[in-house]
């Protein structure tokens, strides 16, 4: 079975800062992890994933994501956070890069403070 | 079409109602999607179509849910007898062959 946990249901930032969501997995095959943005009243849009390769992956809008097999972990960073970054961030899992379900952790809110 | 379509986008339900979600996949996506998701958590699996095939749906939570793809393209999850606790928005996703998942806006539930 797979399993996502992010630790923090809320985090808040200085605009500017440095953001960091945390994402630990769970997987008994190879992982392919993705980070999803969610605006409100809006669906899941991608920011980023890993498939396999290069273990530091770049995305949309600055994000970008560290595979660590060892930690099985997956934190997104952004360098400087934007007031437009605020949203809530998912965390998923899958045993495939498409074509079979994602399981997603429960979400991390994301404040961005002026 | 340029994107996921679902419709409606908001549903209000007496309990014991029947509700029918409609989800519009991207032209010749072979992978369909259905997910719950709960205020204030993250999207559950429901169930899983490729093409009109239903291969997976161990998610769906009760027998009142059933979901149907009937010519692989166009889906409708219907929801019987609704309940409060089917109050949730309802999102669907489509993934073709290397394309990764894209989603729709959702439909939010109501079930008063």
């Amino acid at each position: 079975a797979q399993s996502v946990t992010q630790l923090g249901s809320h985090v808040s930032v200085s605009e500017g800062a440095l953001v960091l969501l945390r994402c630990n997995y769970s997987s008994s095959v190879p992982p392919y992890l993705f980070w999803y943005v969610q605006y409100p009243n809006q669906g899941l849009q991608l920011l980023l994933k890993y498939t396999t390769g290069a273990t530091l992956v770049k995305g949309i809008n600055g994000f970008e994501a560290e595979f660590k097999k060892s930690e099985t972990s997956f934190h997104l960073t952004k360098p400087s956070a934007h007031m437009s970054d605020a949203a809530e961030y998912f965390c998923a899992v899958s045993r495939m890069e498409y074509g079979n379900k994602l399981v997603f952790g429960a979400g991390t809110i994301l404040r961005v403070k002026s | 079409g340029a994107g996921v379509s679902q419709s409606p986008r908001y549903k209000v339900a007496k309990r014991g109602q029947d509700v029918a979600l409609r989800c519009d996949p991207i032209s010749g996506h072979v992978s369909l999607f259905w997910y719950q998701q709960a205020l204030g958590q993250g999207p559950e699996f429901l169930t899983y179509f490729q093409n009109e095939a239903q291969l997976d749906k161990s998610g769906l939570p009760s027998d009142r849910f059933f979901a149907e793809r009937p010519e692989g393209s166009v889906s409708t999850l219907k929801i019987q007898r609704t309940q409060q606790e089917d109050s949730a928005v309802y999102l669907c996703a489509s993934s073709g062959t290397n394309y990764g998942y894209t989603f729709g806006s959702g439909t939010r539930l109501t079930v008063v």
